[in-house]
């Protein structure tokens, strides 16, 4: 069973600039969830995609978009990047089962904002 | 909106010594997640319940849905169970998005 994989691990950006992370899901998951975590924070929620659509979102602007592809790995991107946006991106995947997700971490992409 | 709140913030342990976290949420919720975040920032799920309790290994995991609280224990602590836990609330109601705690970091000393 593979595990879930993102990248890159780390990613240093200006203000201003565009980014894009990649997820890829745990082999059977069908949904991926993205996550923010501020140094010293728990994660906040961004949103989450199942089957290629969106199926949630968090208290993020719109310049905070995703995409999931049929292979249901995952891109998080991030336009306009400010220095706030500095966290760790988690991104976790599940596979529904008795309406309980229980979610599988990917190692997390650390994004620094200059 | 779900308010999830861990105690403490940070825990000292020397090793061998029973460790509890603690976590209480706001609204009723369909499951509590337990999880452990290394330094470095990788999570590993440690457990899932939505009521009663489960073990694994030396970790045991419990919930009152009724007083809306978890606890997640560590018996005969190690300096490897050094680590920041983490509790994640998921709603009731059809919604499967978690409100996470800040996060319990624990320190065990030799």
């Amino acid at each position: 069973e593979t595990g879930v994989t993102q990248s890159p691990t780390h990613l240093i950006k200006t203000r201003g600039q565009q980014v894009t992370l990649r997820c890829s899901s745990q082999s059977g998951h069908n949904t991926v969830s993205w996550y923010q975590q501020a140094l010293g924070q728990g994660p906040q929620f961004i949103f989450q995609y199942y089957r290629e659509e969106e199926n949630g979102r968090g208290n993020f602007p719109p310049r905070f978009s995703g995409l999931q592809f049929p292979n249901y790995s995952s891109e998080l991107n991030v336009n306009a990047l400010e220095l706030d946006d500095s966290a760790l991106y988690l991104c976790a995947s599940s596979y529904e089962r008795d309406s309980i997700f229980e979610q599988f971490f990917g190692p997390g992409t650390r994004l620094t904002v200059l | 909106k779900n308010e999830v709140e861990q105690s403490p913030q940070n825990l000292t342990a020397q090793e061998g010594e029973f460790i509890t976290i603690n976590c209480s949420y706001s609204v009723g919720i369909s499951a509590l997640h337990w999880l452990q975040q290394h330094p470095g920032g990788g999570i590993v799920s440690l457990f899932m319940l939505s009521s009663g309790k489960k073990k694994h290994g030396r970790l045991i995991a419990t919930i009152n849905i009724q007083e809306k609280h978890s606890s997640l224990h560590i018996t005969a602590s190690h300096p490897r169970d050094s680590a920041v836990y983490i509790c994640a609330a998921f709603t009731s109601g059809g919604s499967y998005i978690p409100t996470f705690g800040r996060g319990t970091s624990l320190i065990v000393h030799p």
